[in-house]
């Protein structure tokens, strides 16, 4: 069955850098994208960017241009999202998502990563 | 970007009630719209996916609509289970935005 499973909860200082990971399993990896949506305490879903795990290819929301990376790493079917200069604001809950296609819904969703900044 | 505004984003409902949730899209989308269930403290379900298909596994009781700009989620019968935060989002465009979400709770 389809499972994508994520890193554990992190807490970070302001100014630091988080990793997260989200590894993936019973499909072909390579067929599907992978997004990473976050959602604050109380709020709304937020896309973050995507990455192509075929060619590492990545997309990123403009929000976090310059601050996020997204990678993958085909032999353990894994992938990275890596946010950098972290503020209180980032506070949140941290999702990777699959879709077969830019413009078809997620339909398999980690169990999330709650990333917490705090000094 | 394309803004979806969900409303309401609060609903009191009973047990048995056939409820509607509305998303609106501020340009058309065609029917690139899909819905998602979220329970506290989990991720996001989806139930219905270009706007009317419903996900396998999910209850008939839930059912989309619409196409352009307006969209509607139905629970034709509430259950307990179904108390909780619904999404909308648009896979129209990138970036993929989703709206503010609609808590159904209990009367």
């Amino acid at each position: 069955q389809v499972q994508l499973v994520q890193s554990g909860a992190e807490v970070k200082k302001p100014g630091a850098s988080v990793k997260v990971s989200c590894k993936a399993s019973g499909y072909t990896f390579t067929f599907y994208y992978m997004y990473w949506v976050r959602q604050a305490p109380g709020q709304g879903l937020e896309w973050m960017g995507l990455i192509n795990p075929n060619d590492g290819r990545t997309s990123y929301a403009r929000k976090f241009q310059g601050r996020v990376t997204m990678t993958r790493d085909t032999s353990t079917t894994t992938v990275y999202m890596d946010l950098s200069s972290l503020k209180s604001e980032d506070t949140a809950m941290y999702y990777c998502a699959r879709t077969n296609s830019s413009s078809s819904p997620f339909d398999y969703w980690g169990q999330g990563t709650l990333v917490t900044v705090s000094s | 970007d394309i803004q979806m505004t969900q409303s309401p984003s609060s609903l009191s409902a009973s047990v048995g009630d056939r409820v509607t949730i509305t998303c609106r899209a501020s340009q058309s989308i065609s029917n690139y719209l899909n819905w998602y269930q979220q329970k506290p403290g989990k991720a996001p379900r989806l139930l219905i996916y270009a706007a009317s298909s419903l996900q396998s596994g999910v209850p008939s009781r839930f059912s989309g609509s619409g196409s352009g700009t307006d969209f509607t989620l139905t629970i034709s019968s509430l259950q307990p289970e179904d108390f909780t935060t619904y999404h909308c989002q648009q896979s129209f465009s990138t970036p993929v935005t989703f709206g503010q979400g609609t808590k159904l709770e209990i009367k």
